[in-house]
């Protein structure tokens, strides 16, 4: 169980244009999903935090009004790069929390995606 | 602030042999420890969790121990195979939900 569905794997699209990243939890409901972003050879950073039915939680230096989350249902969250730049650039990947009992909880992660601004 | 820090940074090894990966971290107030897989151009792949509470955790070839007064944690991977290779990351988690990564160790082990 537990497993989080990221797509596209990967997009390319031109300057200035938008795009979409859906994650969709598959057999669990999440309440909180994250978003990070890897450079090359760089650590995964956390971007913002995903609450169903809320407003999504930013990490400071991240531009709310560029990366526009959306948390909607308990299965669906999705962060779109609106007027890209090829600085934007990167790998971005959720996580969904699931949590099955007092004492423990994990991570799942979706297998990312590979945005080429060009 | 929290910091997580991954030593080595890259780690070469002959097929077969048992190999140690460091974490370390500053903020020693963690909800959880969690170590991961990371393929190239992939996503992740959880290994390992180790609650607050615990010391360590085993699964398979993979033993994970944490030590959170002195902020470490260990990966041991024991005999080792060329399907080992990939970037191992580890990450704290606050009570937030919210991960804190370190850089990763690129492992490659040699047929």
């Amino acid at each position: 169980g537990a497993v989080v569905s990221q797509h596209p794997s990967w997009v390319i699209c031109k300057s200035g244009t938008s795009v979409k990243i859906e994650c969709r939890s598959l057999d669990f409901q999440a309440t909180t999903m994250f978003w990070y972003r890897q450079f090359p050879k760089q650590s995964l950073m956390l971007m913002a935090t995903s609450n169903e039915g809320s407003k999504a939680t930013y990490e400071q230096g991240v531009e709310k009004d560029k990366f526009l989350i959306n948390h909607a249902s308990l299965t669906l969250s999705t962060l779109t790069v609106t007027s890209a730049h090829p600085e934007d650039s990167s790998f971005y990947i959720c996580s969904a929390r699931k949590v099955w009992g007092r004492d423990s909880d994990g991570y799942t992660f979706g297998s990312g995606t590979r945005l080429t601004v060009v | 602030k929290q910091e997580v820090t991954q030593i080595p940074a890259a780690l070469s090894v002959p097929e077969g042999e048992n190999l140690v990966l460091n974490c370390s971290f500053t903020d020693s107030a963690i909800y959880n420890l969690q170590w991961f897989r990371q393929d190239p151009g992939k996503g992740l792949t959880s290994l390992l969790l180790i609650q607050s509470s615990q010391r360590e955790q085993t699964s398979g070839r993979l033993n994970a121990s944490l030590d959170k007064s002195s902020g470490r944690s260990t990966l041991y991977i024991a005999a080792s195979q060329p399907g080992d290779s990939a970037t191992y990351l580890c990450a704290v988690g606050g009570s937030q939900g919210n991960l804190i990564f370190g850089k990763g160790t690129k492992l490659s082990v040699k047929p």
